[in-house]
């Protein structure tokens, strides 16, 4: 069945260090791929998505490249703020496209130090 | 935004008892609920989806009679853990899917919206 993997936190970086967190998948066909972020007491939200083979997925200076040949989705941040203190999850979507199909990675914790 | 608010977000309580957990979309109404739980170090996995009206739908694995789900209405789903041991003991969250711009759910283009989530532990 699908899996998601991902990098095993925590992760502690100093204000302004560049961010990665890797995720690899295993899917049938061609799925979706999603970064959630959860901040502290609030529910999970979507933080960027891609849905095809080298499509990217961008926001909030977050960016993850969907690989196809690398079955990764690793998620990058030039320059990170206290602010992204969160726990991040890697999830995909299968090919049937229901939300009940959505596989999630263990999520990674990320501290951000002034 | 649309809200999904899970309670109670923290509850410790002795092994035999039951205890429940709710979720309620605030400002939309949500036919849907996915019910997760994830172990420390371990993947968000789906235990089950419930249904407004009708009964729910349990992955693989997952007991039925230890986790009985409700959804009575059109913003509220419950999941209530019955007779908790210790090895029950995790983060369960909720989420529910809404149409985009408000519109109806379709397969492959909803936003979920997660509830903050409940940890569990039984003692």
């Amino acid at each position: 069945g699908d899996s998601v993997t991902q990098m095993e936190g925590p992760v502690t970086l100093s204000e302004e260090a560049f961010l990665t967190i890797n995720c690899t998948y295993t899917a049938t066909g061609y799925p979706s791929l999603f970064w959630y972020v959860q901040y502290p007491g609030e529910g999970l939200q979507l933080l960027l998505k891609a849905t095809k083979a080298d499509d990217k997925g961008s926001n909030k200076g977050f960016e993850a490249t969907y690989r196809k040949e690398t079955t990764s989705f690793h998620l990058e941040k030039g320059s990170v703020q206290v602010s992204d203190s969160a726990v991040y999850f890697c999830a995909l979507r299968g090919f049937s496209g229901s939300a009940r199909q959505l596989t999630f990675g263990s999520g990674t914790q990320l501290t951000v130090l002034p | 935004g649309a809200v999904v608010s899970q309670h109670p977000s923290w509850v410790i309580c002795k092994s035999g008892t039951s205890v429940k957990i709710e979720c309620r979309s605030l400002d939309f109404q949500a036919t849907t609920m996915f019910w997760y739980r994830q172990f420390p170090k371990q993947s968000l996995m789906l235990m089950a989806t419930s249904n407004e009206g009708s009964k729910a739908t349990y992955e693989q694995g997952v007991e039925k009679d230890k986790f009985l789900i409700n959804h009575a209405s059109l913003t509220l789903s419950t999941l209530t853990v019955t007779s908790a041991h210790p090895e029950d003991s995790s983060f369960y969250i909720c989420s529910a899917p809404r149409g985009l711009a408000g519109g109806p759910v379709r397969s492959g283009a909803n936003v979920l919206t997660f509830g903050a989530g409940s940890r569990l532990t039984v003692l």
